[in-house]
């Protein structure tokens, strides 16, 4: 079936750095969705995405709709400890089937 | 409060028994997913139904069953058929199917002894 891929598969950085992660498909989509988890907890939704080039923040947290359609991409800024977690893009593939990626798991050094 | 709940949080079966995980939402959604973890696999969609009385099928549903009776209920049975059931499965809710804006419940997290 249709795969999200998303990069890197898990990231280690210093509190306080920005933190970047993308996510790709071979197929084009007309939603892009963020969603973080935290350990022993269903995913939480972060940013959704509804239109290419569309750029949309929450607090720290930016996110893109790429230009053709079949990527996407998160930025963190000035990462804090709880920040920790698993990220994944997910988005609706034929209408109502809605995939996730296999995330980006953050870890926060201290 | 409107929400998902999942029940039971952790369950152990036996192999060869088949086992339900409950899951009730009140926040009037139309859509209703199940979707199985594994370590390093991301989530992957059981079953879903956009409306009561109707469900498809996703990537990975030998070996399940799901009924929706109630819009507010997506029961999800686990059947001695599945090849591997041990697995972390979340269940969410979309107030529609193409929105992909999904409110997950907290899980269940199902061990084969």
């Amino acid at each position: 079936g249709q795969q999200l891929n998303q990069s890197p598969q898990s990231m280690f950085i210093q509190e306080g750095e920005d933190v970047s992660m993308n996510c790709t498909s071979s197929s084009i989509f007309n939603t892009w969705l963020w969603y973080k988890q935290e350990p022993g907890e269903g995913p939480v939704l972060l940013i959704a995405l509804y239109k290419a080039g569309e750029l949309t923040s929450n607090g720290r947290l930016t996110a893109q709709f790429g230009i053709t359609r079949k990527d996407s991409f998160l930025n963190i800024s000035a990462s804090i400890p709880s920040d920790v977690g698993i990220y994944f893009c997910a988005g609706p593939y034929r209408d109502d089937k809605i995939i996730f990626g296999k995330g980006t798991r953050l870890h926060i050094l201290p | 409060d409107g929400g998902i709940t999942q029940s039971p949080k952790y369950l152990f079966r036996k192999e060869g028994q088949n086992v339900t995980l409950s899951c009730e939402q009140n926040l009037n959604h139309d859509a209703m997913y199940w979707y199985r973890q594994d370590p390093g696999q991301g989530l992957r969609l059981i079953y879903y139904s956009q409306i009561v009385n109707d469900f498809q099928k996703g990537d990975i549903a030998e070996g399940y069953s799901v009924s929706r009776e109630k819009k507010e209920s997506f029961p999800l049975t686990v059947t001695s058929a599945q090849k591997n059931p041990t697995a972390f499965y979340l269940c969410a809710s979309s107030i529609r199917s193409y929105t992909g804006e999904l409110f997950f419940g907290e899980g269940s997290r199902l061990t084969v002894l």
